[in-house]
């Protein structure tokens, strides 16, 4: 399974732009890049997810190198609800019976400043 | 629509007991997974349910085992409780029957189940 490394920490000024990269250098063809969040105490939140293009939905950004190697979540402009730790998961290959898994990495802990 | 639900919200369990946490899925979704998040950590996958067969499994002992029924709801049990096993346990549901739909790719996660083991 391809794990992923992402900083522990990270913060950024309400109304900038967060940018969290994430490293997964062993993923292989057919497996995603997602991205959750979590808020303190509550299960994670589904952001945003791509193969190997550029996507963008009402969220988030997500821009991944051209050798899949690497990827950025970008918020455009943070709130300080967005204060959560981000997770990078690599999606595992789908299998016969169309399940996958989640690998969640140690995630980014973003703290948006006011 | 209530999302995914789970119960109880907080479990203290000793050493050696048996647990059983349940979860329902969000509305219109047949898959559920079952995750472990020890303090401080990413969530670890335990294993998936899918027309109440596990589908897939992480790498987690025997001790852990689940269910699900024929409405979707699933249970995870955990015999011979270790203190490591304390952690937020998390269900996430989604709709594996329906490959190319939005619910497919995204797994909705409830708020979890904290147990303490003593």
């Amino acid at each position: 399974d391809a794990k992923t490394t992402q900083p522990p920490s990270m913060d950024c000024a309400e109304g900038r732009a967060a940018n969290l990269p994430c490293n997964h250098s062993t993923i292989s063809g057919n497996e995603y890049v997602y991205w959750y969040r979590q808020i303190h105490s509550q299960g994670p939140q589904y952001i945003i997810h791509g193969l190997k293009n550029n996507e963008t939905n009402e969220m988030a950004s997500l821009i991944i190198t051209e050798d899949r190697k690497s990827s950025t979540l970008i918020l455009p402009h943070a709130t300080l609800r967005d204060t959560a730790v981000y997770y990078c998961i690599v999606r595992t290959p789908v299998l016969m019976d169309s399940s996958y898994k989640l690998i969640f990495g140690s995630g980014t802990r973003l703290l948006v400043r006011p | 629509d209530a999302g995914v639900t789970q119960s109880p919200t907080h479990l203290i369990k000793t050493r050696g007991q048996q647990v059983t946490l349940r979860c329902s899925p969000k509305s219109g979704h047949d898959t559920v997974s079952w995750y472990q998040q020890a303090l401080g950590q990413g969530p670890q996958f335990i294993f998936q349910y899918y027309e109440e067969e596990e589908r897939q499994r992480g790498n987690f002992p025997d001790r852990f085992s689940g269910h699900q029924f024929p409405n979707y709801s699933s249970e995870l049990n955990v015999n011979a409780l270790l203190l490591g096993d304390s952690a937020l346990y998390l269900c996430a549901s989604s709709g594996l029957g329906l490959a190319g739909a939005s619910s497919y790719n995204e797994q909705f996660f409830g708020p979890g189940t904290r147990l303490t083991v003593l």
